[in-house]
């Protein structure tokens, strides 16, 4: 059971919009800026936005992120097949000073 | 553009040891915090440790306080984990990242491809 929460799934149709979620708590989310990571079937992780929204160079804008509170989120536009990916968040928690990753979130393009 | 490699996975029994290294280049190593992060096989990731830019501080995640340490060399450019007492469910691929500076600029960002570690007897 993961501290941040993540739902398992998400599926949209080629062209759409997809929203993951990350919920968590004061002394994480709350306290400590947010990543999120995209991992192809495969493939080792990379990361889609850090800084709670901000992009790496190479990162379509199609990619979005927001926090508020002690939740986050991210934004998938455009939806295309090789978006299809596990999608994970990630921050510092303050109190338990270990690093917290999401449970991951299958996208899936429909 | 940054670089991170790792070696020294393989098979090992349950209750022997194993030393991971993480060779790194294209950005000044003393300057940045590194992760060590793991994958079971078909699970999601699981964080391990993070040492700081200079060495001064290390976290570790409660699955392996006591049998994991990490290290880093910054003359060679090397980080190191050495696991002990290997169980069956510390099988999985293990990751080097960097994070995203010195001191509390922990985001995990640049990541290697991964070793893997298969504990079984």
């Amino acid at each position: 059971q993961s501290v941040l929460t993540q739902p398992p799934s998400v599926s949209a149709a080629p062209g759409q919009r997809v929203t993951i979620s990350c919920s968590g708590g004061t002394s994480n989310i709350g306290d400590n800026f947010v990543s999120w990571y995209q991992q192809l079937p495969g493939t080792a992780p990379q990361v889609v936005i850090y800084d709670d929204d901000k992009r790496p160079p190479g990162v379509r804008d199609r990619f979005s992120a927001s926090k508020s509170g002690t939740s986050a989120t991210l934004d998938i536009t455009g939806l295309q097949t090789g978006d299809e990916a596990e999608y994970f968040c990630g921050t510092w928690d303050t109190s338990l000073s270990v690093w917290l990753f999401g449970g991951g979130t299958k996208v899936t393009v429909l | 553009q940054v670089r991170l490699v790792e070696s020294g996975g393989g098979v090992v029994q349950p209750g022997k040891s194993l030393r991971l290294s993480c060779a790194a280049s294209g950005f000044s190593f003393h300057n940045y915090g590194m992760h060590w992060v793991r994958q079971s096989p078909g699970k999601g990731l699981e964080w391990l440790a993070v040492i700081w830019h200079d060495g001064s501080k290390e976290f570790y995640a409660e699955s392996v306080k006591g049998r994991f340490t990490v290290s880093r060399d910054n003359s060679k450019k090397t980080l190191n984990l050495q696991m002990n007492n290997l169980r069956v469910d510390d099988t999985g691929v293990y990751y080097c990242a960097r994070g995203m500076g010195a001191g509390y600029h922990l985001q995990v960002y640049n990541w290697g491809r991964g070793a893997a570690v298969n504990v079984s007897s």
